[in-house]
């Protein structure tokens, strides 16, 4: 079976702009969460989708947002991009949405942002 | 609330053990154990399910105390390959997953 692919792999961006970030989960997975990780904060969530809905929200801006198609791939979008936006970008897919489900991570996104 | 792991470092040698504990101050129902290399995803090691139940992996073992909120993962006889660092997840109500700190893990030859 494929793992959780994520496109594209690294990114550079200036302070304003906005991006999009994809994830295909594997294959008959239907949740898909997404994590932005950095040295100084760890891991921290952003966002879950199960069949296209979002589930769960974390303590993050408006800026960040996402959608889940109905084929479960997901997408995040980060508008008016800020220099503590640069991150690695992690998506991770699941079977369940809920419960103790094992997730699987994908290569992440790096993103810069000067 | 995210779980507080410790230690935050070790350094090890080549078939020494370690434990790493990761600790809670909300009801655990179950324990996520991941580690994550330098530049790679994190990997799934093992869940801990509130009753005992364990899913994971065939050399490393873990504990998970559900009446202290606790877990402790422990690598016996540890390999070159174990270098990472480790992450604890627990269930956040609203959140998927709410990952500790990590613990980095250092073994040398």
């Amino acid at each position: 079976k494929a793992g959780v692919t994520q496109t594209p792999r690294y990114l550079i961006k200036t302070r304003g702009q906005q991006v999009t970030l994809s994830c295909s989960p594997i294959s008959g997975h239907r949740s898909v969460s997404w994590y932005q990780q950095t040295p100084g904060q760890g891991l921290q969530f952003l966002f879950e989708y199960f069949s296209e809905t979002q589930r769960n929200k974390g303590n993050f801006p408006g800026r960040f947002s996402g959608r889940q198609f109905s084929n479960s791939r997901s997408e995040m979008n980060v508008s008016t991009l800020e220099l503590g936006d640069s991150a690695l970008y992690l998506c991770a897919s699941s079977f369940l949405a809920g419960g103790p489900d094992t997730q699987y991570f994908g290569p992440g996104t790096r993103l810069t942002v000067l | 609330q995210q779980p507080v792991q410790s230690p935050q470092a070790v350094i090890l040698r080549e078939g020494e053990d370690a434990v790493i504990n990761c600790s809670s101050s909300k009801a655990l129902y179950s324990v996520h154990w991941y580690r994550q290399k330098h530049g790679e995803a994190p990997v799934f090691l093992m869940i801990l399910l509130k009753g005992g139940e364990q899913k994971g992996h065939e050399k490393i073992s873990a504990s998970f105390n559900e009446k202290k909120q606790q877990s402790s993962l422990y690598l016996t006889a540890s390999q070159l390959s174990y270098s990472g660092t480790y992450f604890c997840g627990t269930e956040g109500g609203a959140q998927k997953l709410v990952f500790g700190q990590g613990t980095r893990l250092t073994i040398n030859p």
